[in-house]
């Protein structure tokens, strides 16, 4: 069995600032982790992903996430933001290997104001 | 990145009218398709696992004979909305995943309002 919680449902931040998006995991099984951006009425595009390899991942558009196995975590994180960074953001969980279903967090909202 | 496509994007139809939406894997082969269910500024719900040359697998509380997947080639997968309702209206994206990893390619997804 594997869960996903996003701990915020609406960010808010102004452009040029730091932006933090929470994500804690549990999963019975050695998970693969994904993050997903939304913007309105489109699929999804995929930011990034870890799969055991480094616990850093850098994904597009200067995003990047770390695995935390202690803290059950997988937080976004991105320097500066950008007014194009506001979209939905999802935190995904699958079982590592297989091209199995994906558990989905409810979805964050990332506001970016001037 | 692969990519996976839907047709149409946007539908509009008539109450007890039915709707076929496609998946394609544009750029490799795709044994297995999902596909989900979206309402507004909700999470997606996962309705059913789509196999090549095999019945669909249907999560619980999907109704398999409201909607039909049929999965006819490596590229294709569809979905069938039958006797579409209003309470229909979403939008349904499908996703693949690509060769033997478990990264999942998201089509653009497919706006149905039922009037």
């Amino acid at each position: 069995a594997q869960s996903v919680t996003q701990l915020d449902s609406h960010v808010s931040v102004s452009e040029g600032t730091p932006v933090l998006l929470r994500c804690n995991y549990s999963s019975s099984y050695s998970p693969s982790l994904f993050w997903y951006v939304q913007h309105p009425n489109k699929g999804l595009q995929l930011l990034l992903k870890y799969t055991s390899a480094a616990t850093l991942v850098k994904g597009i558009n200067g995003f990047e996430a770390e695995f935390k196995k202690s803290e059950t975590s997988f937080h976004l994180t991105k320097p500066s933001a950008h007014m194009s960074d506001a979209a939905e953001y999802f935190c995904v969980v699958s079982r590592t290997g297989t091209a199995s279903k994906l558990t989905f967090g409810t979805g964050t909202r990332l506001q970016v104001t001037l | 990145g692969a990519v996976v496509s839907q047709h149409p994007s946007r539908v509009i139809c008539k109450s007890g009218t039915s709707v076929k939406i496609e998946c394609r894997s544009l750029d490799f082969q795709a044994t297995t398709m999902f596909w989900y269910r979206q309402f507004p500024k909700q999470s997606l719900m996962l309705m059913a696992t789509s196999n090549e040359g095999s019945k669909a697998t249907y999560e619980q509380g999907v109704e398999k004979d409201k909607f039909l997947i049929n999965h006819a080639s490596l590229t294709l997968s569809t979905l069938t909305v039958t006797s579409a309702h209003p309470e229909d209206s979403s939008f349904y994206i499908c996703s693949a995943p690509q060769g033997s990893t478990d990264t999942q390619y998201f089509g653009p997804g497919t706006r149905l309002t039922v009037l």
